[in-house]
């Protein structure tokens, strides 16, 4: 069965400090994979998303991810992170049978000063 | 602006009552989904539409029911078969089913009285 696992349920960086969330996925077929971020008592915004080609790919707000088929792994990454970026980021993965999407449990990022 | 409109933001159920959650689009797009995301579980699905007149049961659809007699709208119920509604519902919408992205409504949190 498709699932995504978000090891990391909490995490705390400081400004300016450097990001990895990791998202790992276990899928037969090759996925198409997501990151959304949500702010509290929002909607989800897209970040980026794979669905074939270069391995690394860039999203809004200097966020990038590196689909890794080895390592059933599609991390997201940001080079310094600013007190704006304190929120939930969810990684998901889409069947390409069904369209359907399935979502990690959620990682939240607390921004130090 | 294109987008999707949720409302009301906040609604109250009392015991026994049905509720309806609204989910407008204005993006042209054939699928709509409704989920709900509960504290440390991420998103789950429960029903979607891949075209007018035709939806699925997603993952949790006992309690819930839909309809999508217009392209534009895609209104959940609540019923009171649902015996623990309390949760954040968030409403999606993607210009087709396979391997296409789905963007978020800003969501409707329901409270039980």
């Amino acid at each position: 069965a498709q699932s995504v696992t978000q090891p990391d349920i909490h995490i705390t960086v400081s400004e300016g400090a450097s990001l990895e969330l990791r998202c790992n996925y276990s899928y037969g077929a090759t996925p198409y994979l997501f990151w959304y971020v949500q702010s509290p008592g929002q909607g989800l915004q897209l970040l980026l998303k794979y669905f074939s080609g270069d391995t690394l790919v860039q999203g809004i707000k200097g966020f990038e991810a590196e689909f890794k088929r080895s390592q059933s792994s599609f991390n997201l990454r940001k080079p310094s992170v600013h007190w704006s970026d304190a929120a939930e980021y969810f990684c998901a993965v889409g069947s390409s049978n069904t369209g359907k999407l399935i979502f990690g449990q959620g990682t939240t990022l607390q921004v130090k000063p | 602006d294109g987008g999707i409109t949720q409302s009301p933001k906040y609604l109250f159920r009392k015991e026994g009552q049905n509720v309806t959650l609204s989910c407008e689009q204005n993006l042209n797009h054939d699928a709509m989904y409704w989920y709900r995301q509960d504290p440390g579980q991420g998103l789950r699905l429960i029903y979607y539409s891949q075209i007018v007149n035709d939806f699925q049961k997603g993952d949790i659809a006992e309690g819930y029911s839909v309809s999508r007699e217009k392209k534009e709208s895609f209104p959940l119920t609540v019923t009171s078969a649902q015996k623990n509604p309390t949760a954040f519902y968030l409403c999606a919408s993607s210009s087709g089913l396979l391997r296409e992205t789905q963007y978020f409504g800003p969501g409707t949190r329901l409270l039980v009285l």
